[in-house]
């Protein structure tokens, strides 16, 4: 099974800021990475897809990188309503396997 | 618009059965790879089963091989998950969600969730 390693898995940060969250893959998964972002009690949101596909109606704020096993999900300028877990998720190869989420708090 | 909606969830003692199931609007169901997820309490997500359009394949994580099984009905738009010989570490908020057309094992829309508690 291919291993999805997040970093951090919390930070602290405030409105505005620029925020970038990283992923690696154990092995190469080419572009077949996607994000999502949860919110507390809620089912998770798809965001991007193929490292850096805006799913319809995801802000331009959000923006996805990389290639092979290192990727990224930047958000350009934090806003109140981004505070919430988010999962990369590779989709190269069955089992799907899911990083252990980045919290993103308030700081 | 597309619905998901799942239901089914409750108490159940350690060894014992839960069907959950999902009843999808506002797409053609028949056509569509469709998901379960399941999230234990404060972790993270763990994919768990697929079954492709028109029940051709069905493929299970290794932790639920062999207890749980997939299907769905297209005539009734649904999806279900038969779980059986349950077990403590079975206790979690399931998940049924979509693939996206075009993009197996992408997940573009997700249920509300039900929760599964197994405990004696």
């Amino acid at each position: 099974d291919i291993q999805m390693t997040q970093s951090p898995s919390s930070l602290s940060a405030s409105v505005g800021d620029r925020l970038t969250i990283t992923c690696r893959a154990s092995q190469s998964i080419r572009t077949y990475l996607n994000w999502y972002q949860q919110k507390p009690g809620k089912a998770p949101k798809f965001l991007i897809y193929a490292v850096s596909s805006l799913q319809s109606g995801v802000p331009s704020r959000f923006s996805g990188s990389g290639s092979g096993t290192d990727f990224t999900l930047t958000i350009s300028s934090l806003q109140p309503e981004d505070f919430a877990t988010y999962y990369c998720q590779q989709s190269y190869s069955t089992p799907v396997t899911f990083g252990g989420g980045t919290k993103v708090e308030i700081k | 618009e597309v619905q998901l909606v799942e239901s089914g969830g409750g108490l159940v003692q350690p060894g014992g059965s839960l069907r959950l199931s999902c009843a999808a609007s506002g797409f053609t169901f028949r056509s569509y790879i469709m998901t379960w997820v399941r999230q234990a309490p404060g972790k993270g997500l763990e994919w768990i089963s697929y079954i492709t359009s028109s029940s051709s394949a069905k493929y299970y994580a290794d932790s639920v091989k062999g207890r749980f099984t997939i299907s769905r009905d297209d005539a009734k738009n649904s999806l279900y998950l038969q779980m059986n010989s349950l077990r403590a570490e079975d206790t979690a908020v399931y998940y049924c969600a979509r693939d996206k057309s075009g993009d197996d094992r992408t997940l573009d829309f997700w249920g509300q969730g039900t929760l599964v508690t197994v405990s004696s």
